[in-house]
């Protein structure tokens, strides 16, 4: 089965630092997805980032970027120039490109955010 | 405007009783999910359905049931059998590469 560990249930940074946020998996799939969610108090579920398995490049949504590495199963989120509208719950995703395709989480690191 | 709406937003029910979670989607995907969040914790599945008429158990889904008789509602069924029931509870559908989320119910047993 697959598993998704984060090892850091909080995480602190400075206002206009750069954070980063730590995630391992196990599967045996070869083809698959890894996801970085955001909740916010409102507890809505965000997404934030999306990494297809097959592409080597390391994905990048303004301010968020992640470091991939297929062979060591990780999947890391930075954070750069942190905003206090970053504070909330990070969940790194997993999901298999075939079959069931349901999602599988960590256990969440919670971000604050010092002004 | 397209989303997915689970009501109601809290919900409270007394031990033994059973209470039955609403999610409805209009954005015709296949794919629905519901997960359960405790304190701390991550999201774990409880029941997936891929398609109407068909659903399939996740990894926590004692003490719970669903139906799906239409593509655009999977509503679950917290029974009396379910030991801890107070959490919250998130419903999501899927198309493609992407999930999207309701806003949960929090469910708590008085």
């Amino acid at each position: 089965a697959q598993t998704v560990t984060q090892s850091q249930p909080e995480m602190s940074v400075q206002e206009a630092e750069t954070v980063t946020l730590s995630c391992t998996y196990d599967t045996s799939e070869s083809d698959y997805y890894l996801f970085w969610y955001k909740q916010p108090p409102s507890r809505q579920m965000i997404l934030v980032i999306r990494q297809e398995a097959y592409k080597q490049q390391n994905a990048t949504e303004n301010r968020f970027s992640v470091n991939f590495q297929k062979a060591a199963k990780s999947f890391s989120l930075k954070i750069s120039d942190s905003q206090l509208g970053d504070a909330a719950m990070y969940f790194c995703a997993y999901r298999a490109q075939q079959g069931a395709q349901k999602l599988v989480f960590g256990q969440g690191t919670r971000l604050t955010i010092n002004p | 405007d397209g989303g997915i709406t689970q009501s109601p937003k809290y919900l409270f029910r007394k031990e033994g009783q059973n209470v039955t979670l609403s999610c409805e989607q209009n954005l015709n995907h296949d794919a629905m999910y519901w997960y359960r969040q405790d304190p701390g914790q991550g999201l774990r599945l409880i029941y997936y359905s891929q398609i109407v008429n068909d659903f399939q158990k996740g990894d926590i889904a004692e003490g719970y049931s669903v139906s799906r008789e239409k593509k655009e509602s999977f509503p679950l069924t917290v029974t009396s059998a379910q030991k801890n029931p107070t959490a919250f509870y998130l419903c999501a559908s899927k198309y493609r590469r992407e999930a999207f989320f309701g806003q949960g119910t929090r469910l708590t047993v008085v």
